[in-house]
């Protein structure tokens, strides 16, 4: 069974600190690996990751896929209140019929002022 | 707006009865999908459409679950006799056929509580 595990499933942190959150997974077919965010109630695209080592970034956010590792993690510098959402990784896998996204169960941020 | 829209946002029924959600995707996306969002938990595949054939089911989708995408544009999600463990964000989402069809376009979902 594929398996998307995400830590820590939840973060408070003050407005302006690093943190970095994590995702492993175990799946057959492994097509690639994304990152949403989910303030309230769409999650939004973040970032596809495919390529091992290649770092994705945007703004103040940044993820990378570890393949070897079977992992990726994203990266959110300097904070803001803004920030305040969860993240899911999600890990897309192909099928028979073409493929599905298989999501972990998110780590809920909280960035206090 | 150019986005994935749902209706209703919010549904509250009562045990037993049936209910049926609406999803319209982006326009030009022919793969469509619905997903299952409770609490403390990520979206969970419910099933997927490329145009209008129903391509996946996830063993998740009982019998009482069905869905359709008669012309290859909207969708419905029917529910029939919803059990209180059918209460549920159910969140649709579109992607397009191109090379990066994996970055799905998430709807802002219909809020299902059963009484």
């Amino acid at each position: 069974e594929d398996k998307v595990v995400q830590s820590p499933l939840s973060l408070v942190v003050h407005e302006g600190d690093t943190v970095t959150l994590n995702c492993s997974y175990e799946v057959t077919n492994f097509r690639s690996l994304l990152w949403y965010k989910q303030e309230k109630k769409a999650p939004t695209f973040l970032f596809m990751l495919t390529s091992s080592g290649i770092e994705k970034k945007s703004g103040r956010l940044s993820s990378i896929l570890d393949k070897k590792e079977l992992s990726s993690i994203l990266n959110i510098t300097a904070t803001q209140t803004g920030d305040s959402a969860i993240y899911l990784c999600a890990v897309a896998v192909s099928s028979n019929s073409g493929y599905a996204l298989n999501f972990g169960k998110g780590t809920s941020l909280l960035v206090t002022p | 707006d150019t986005g994935v829209s749902q209706n209703p946002r919010h549904k509250i029924t009562k045990r037993g009865q049936n209910v049926t959600f609406r999803c319209d995707p982006i326009s030009e996306h022919n793969r469509l999908y619905w997903y299952r969002q409770t609490l403390g938990q990520g979206p969970e595949f419910l099933t997927y459409f490329q145009n209008e054939a129903q391509l996946e089911k996830s063993r998740l989708l009982s019998d009482r679950f069905s869905a359709e995408r008669p012309k290859g544009s909207f969708s419905t999600l029917e529910i029939q006799r919803t059990e209180q463990g059918d209460s549920a964000m159910y969140l649709c989402a579109s992607s397009s056929g191109t090379a990066l069809n994996e970055k799905l376009f998430f709807g802002s979902g219909t809020q299902l509580s059963v009484l």
